[in-house]
């Protein structure tokens, strides 16, 4: 009973190609959010969607385009891949962005994209 | 822009030994919350604080909220190699966590 699943696991491939992470969550949350976490271990927000809305753009390149199709998913697209976009990108969900206790985030097993 | 500084970044103890985990800003968040990572898998989430001066035990594990909420502190008791891990304060801001850097924590049996 996986509450946060993401695919694929790792993903390698060569600068200029186009990539997709897909997430999954069967929490029932309203909230999902997209993470990259560098190689020193730091962990910063990319995006974030409420019931398929977007919310957060952390000053991402446009290069990547989230696509939320429904609430319990959150793909993740990347456009012409540079080697800077080596990363793990974890996806994760909240119940919401409001309320008490808006920020628990459950977080899937990350994918580690990896740009040659 | 919110930051979160946490210290030590790495910290490699001797089994039984006692340690604290700091995590501090100058801004002040509604709520704070840690998290640990084991390698190859996603934060999970350990506690949430959100009043200041809050204290909550998790076993051996202490969470405390600074009276201010601009800081916090993470103390295990009796350190066992079962700890190890990296473990992650995050401050609740608009809309968003905002992370902190991390602290790498070894436990050596």
């Amino acid at each position: 009973d996986t509450a946060v699943s993401q695919t694929p696991k790792y993903l390698v491939t060569q600068m200029g190609n186009d990539k997709s992470i897909k997430c999954e969550q069967n929490l029932g949350h309203d909230t999902m959010y997209w993470y990259k976490q560098d190689s020193k271990k730091f962990l910063k927000i990319m995006f974030s969607y409420n019931n398929k809305e977007l919310i957060i753009n952390e000053t991402v390149p446009n290069r990547f385009s989230p696509k939320s199709p429904d609430k319990a998913h959150l793909n993740l697209h990347i456009n012409s891949l540079e080697l800077g976009d080596s990363a793990v990108y974890f996806c994760a969900s909240s119940l919401s962005f409001a309320g008490p206790n808006p920020y628990e985030q459950y977080f899937g097993p990350g994918t580690r994209l990896t740009v040659t | 822009t919110q930051l979160l500084e946490q210290s030590p970044q790495f910290l490699s103890i001797q089994e039984g030994e006692n340690l604290t985990v700091y995590c501090n800003s100058s801004s002040v968040f509604s709520s704070l919350q840690w998290y640990r990572q084991e390698p190859g898998e996603g934060p999970v989430l350990l506690v949430t604080v959100v009043t200041g001066g809050e204290v909550k035990k998790l076993k051996r594990l202490t969470f405390q909220f600074g009276d201010a909420r601009k800081d916090s502190s993470l103390h295990i008791t009796a350190a066992q190699p079962g700890d190890t891990g990296l473990y992650l304060c995050a401050g609740a801001g608009a809309q968003k966590l905002v992370f902190g850097q991390g602290t790498r924590l070894t436990i050596n049996p």
